[in-house]
Order: C-alpha cells, then structure tokens, then sequence
C-alpha cells in the first residue's frame, strides 16, 4: 500500500463512452501526475498538477481531460476514447515537483481497454 | 534535455544467481537518480534514489545502484536473486536545475528469475 488509491482498477468502455478516472492521496503530497503506460514503450508523463495548478501537458488529446479539485484528488475524464489508448494509467503523487522531494508514489493503475 | 536508455528489455536468470540491470541517462546537468519495480498488476515502487552523498546506495531487500558520473550510468544489482524478484524494473532520472524535477522513465527491463 503506497498511500495513493486508484479507482477504478478495471475499466471496458466504448468509443463513445465518457467515463472518469480517479486517484486520491493521503499523503499530504502536493504534486500529483497522470502516466500512461502502453505495453513496451516508456511510462508517458501525461498532466502534472503541482499546488492544484497543472503545470504539464505533454500534447495530450482533448479525449483526455484532467482535473485536480485539490491537492489530494486527481481525476481524469475520458470522452470518445480510440483502441489504441488502451493501457494501464497510473497516478503517482510527490511532495512537490519543483525541489528535490520529487520521489514519485504510485497507485496500482487502472487498466484501461477501449472497444 | 534529460533521457533514460536500459540497455535490456528482458533479463532471464536462474535463482540464486547474481544480477546487473543496465541504465544509462543523458543529461547536461546534475542529476537525481531513482529504480522502481513494478510486480504484475501493481503500480511502481521506489526501489533506491541517488540524490547525493555516497554514489552506491542500496535497497532493504538486497538491492544495490551505483551512481558513476563519468560514464553517466546507474546500474542496479544483486548478488543473489529470488523467485520473488521477478518484476519490471524501471530506471528514472530527473534533473536538478530549475524548472520541473518531473522524472524521465526508461522503457524498463523485465527481470525473469527461473527456479
């Protein structure tokens, strides 16, 4: 147990399907991340939002929408998804993301298959 | 611009036997240096950090980095590997100048222990 909770674990949506994914910490971090990781490719930075302010966009989709209503839940909202962003979708949260406290937490992932 | 290479994408040993996981980064600038391991169905876990002091820094379960500037390595090791320790190993760099410390994940090795 690392302290950052992802739900859904499993999720099977259609093309035109919107669902949300969540991720909530209670490790009194102030950063928290959304990677994608795709089977054999590195781990994508996706969003970071560090102080509820995002402060990355790694030329994410739109598909892709990312919220942080506080420093301690980080949701991702998903609309008109293609099969190929099918992966596991890990949020991780740190300390901070401008100082050395940059050690990342993971959650367990949600796998995510769109059909 | 920082980058990760790991030189093996899979790394098949018997148990007992030791092991080296290879990681090299590229970076114009100091750096802090992070292993993570993924068991299947899991999110990562930080398995050691470099972030400065002495360049060999070790895990509570066998594991040890050693950080080598002039060859701008930070191979993983252990002596003597278990069934257990089969997992996706992932190297990670960030840089220490300013702006964001977000790390940059290699595309990680699959250490398979045979019995």
């Amino acid at each position: 147990e690392t302290g950052v909770t992802q739900t859904p674990r499993h999720l099977v949506m259609g093309m035109t399907n919107k669902k949300s994914l969540k991720c909530e910490q209670h490790l009194g971090h102030n950063a928290m991340y959304w990677y994608k990781q795709s089977a054999k490719k590195p781990l994508e930075l996706m969003f970071v939002y560090n102080f509820k302010e995002q402060t990355e966009n790694n030329s994410v989709p739109s598909r892709f929408s990312p919220e942080c209503p506080n420093s301690s839940h980080l949701f991702l909202h998903l609309h008109t998804l293609q099969p190929e962003d099918s992966a596991l979708y890990l949020c991780a949260s740190s300390q901070e993301a401008t100082g050395q406290n940059t050690e990342a937490f993971f959650g367990q992932g949600t796998r995510l298959t769109v059909v | 611009a920082q980058s990760v290479t790991q030189l093996d994408s899979q790394v098949p040993v018997f148990e007992e036997a030791p092991v080296e996981l290879r990681c090299n980064y590229s970076s114009s600038v100091s750096v802090y240096l992070f292993w993570y391991v993924q068991y299947p169905n899991q999110g990562l876990q930080l398995l050691l950090k470099y972030l400065s002091g002495s360049t060999l820094v070790e895990s509570i379960n066998g594991f040890e980095a050693e950080f080598n500037k002039s060859q701008t390595s930070f191979h993983l090791r252990k002596p003597s590997v278990h069934i257990s320790d089969t997992a996706e190993y992932f190297c990670a760099v960030s840089e220490s100048s300013g702006g964001s410390y977000i790390p940059t994940f290699g595309r990680g090795t699959s250490l398979i222990v045979h019995p």
